[in-house]
């Protein structure tokens, strides 16, 4: 089973750019999430698909973050502007959906705002 | 107050040893506990799920959780320098699909 894939590996920008991040999830996985993990610190999430609907983004900064999930597939999470405090590694990850179903990681994007 | 706790570490340890790891909680509602291990430039790989109260085992890795004590815990047995990670408790509350985890603790293990 091919794993959660992600790209780019790293990104470098300055502050006030823009990027974005991709996202492959698993085969037949239908919940998507994006976390952010700063150093030292364990992942906090941001956003929740299930299927193309957003379940939780509660947590995204929605003044300069954005995702989407389209064909309820692939997903691509945006930061503009960027702000130092962006400066994190971006993970991906699937599940199947089911009530207490654990989430399987990709590599994540190691992202630097400088 | 966080809703997970768990101690940042590093935890060093010599190789052979038993390791202890733990996080507490402080939220009733969750019901599906896991651990996770992570890499140095790596995402977190799902080593131990545990339903409820109880123990669960696998190879040199044992699960524990107790509900009544909001209490967690993972036991390495003979551990090996490739133990050597960053291990994240996590969690999932009951109706729920979000997993919240721990700080996360240092483990090395040395030669």
């Amino acid at each position: 089973e091919a794993g959660v894939a992600q790209s780019p590996r790293y990104k470098i920008i300055e502050k006030r750019q823009s990027v974005a991040f991709w996202c492959n999830p698993i085969s037949g996985h239908a919940t998507l999430y994006w976390y952010q993990q700063i150093l030292g610190q364990g992942p906090k999430l941001l956003i929740q698909f299930q299927n193309n609907g957003v379940v939780d983004d509660s947590q995204l900064p929605k003044d300069r973050f954005s995702a989407e999930r389209l064909k309820g597939v692939d997903s691509t999470l945006k930061i503009q502007p960027a702000k130092l405090e962006d400066s994190a590694v971006y993970l991906c990850a699937s599940s199947l959906g089911w009530e207490g179903s654990p989430l399987h990681f990709g590599n994540g994007t190691r992202l630097t705002v400088t | 107050q966080k809703e997970v706790e768990q101690d940042p570490g590093p935890l060093s340890v010599p190789e052979g040893a038993i390791v202890s790891l733990n996080c507490t909680y402080s939220n009733s509602a969750f019901q599906y506990f896991m651990w996770y291990r992570q890499y140095s430039r790596k995402g977190p790989e799902l080593l131990m799920y545990t339903y409820s109260s109880g123990n669960k085992e696998d190879g040199r890795f044992t699960a524990q959780v107790d509900k009544s004590s909001k209490y967690i815990s993972l036991f390495i047995r003979d551990s090996q320098p490739s133990d050597s990670a960053t291990y994240l408790c996590a969690m999932i509350r009951r109706g729920f699909q979000k997993l919240v985890f721990g700080t996360g603790t240092r483990l090395l293990v040395s030669p």
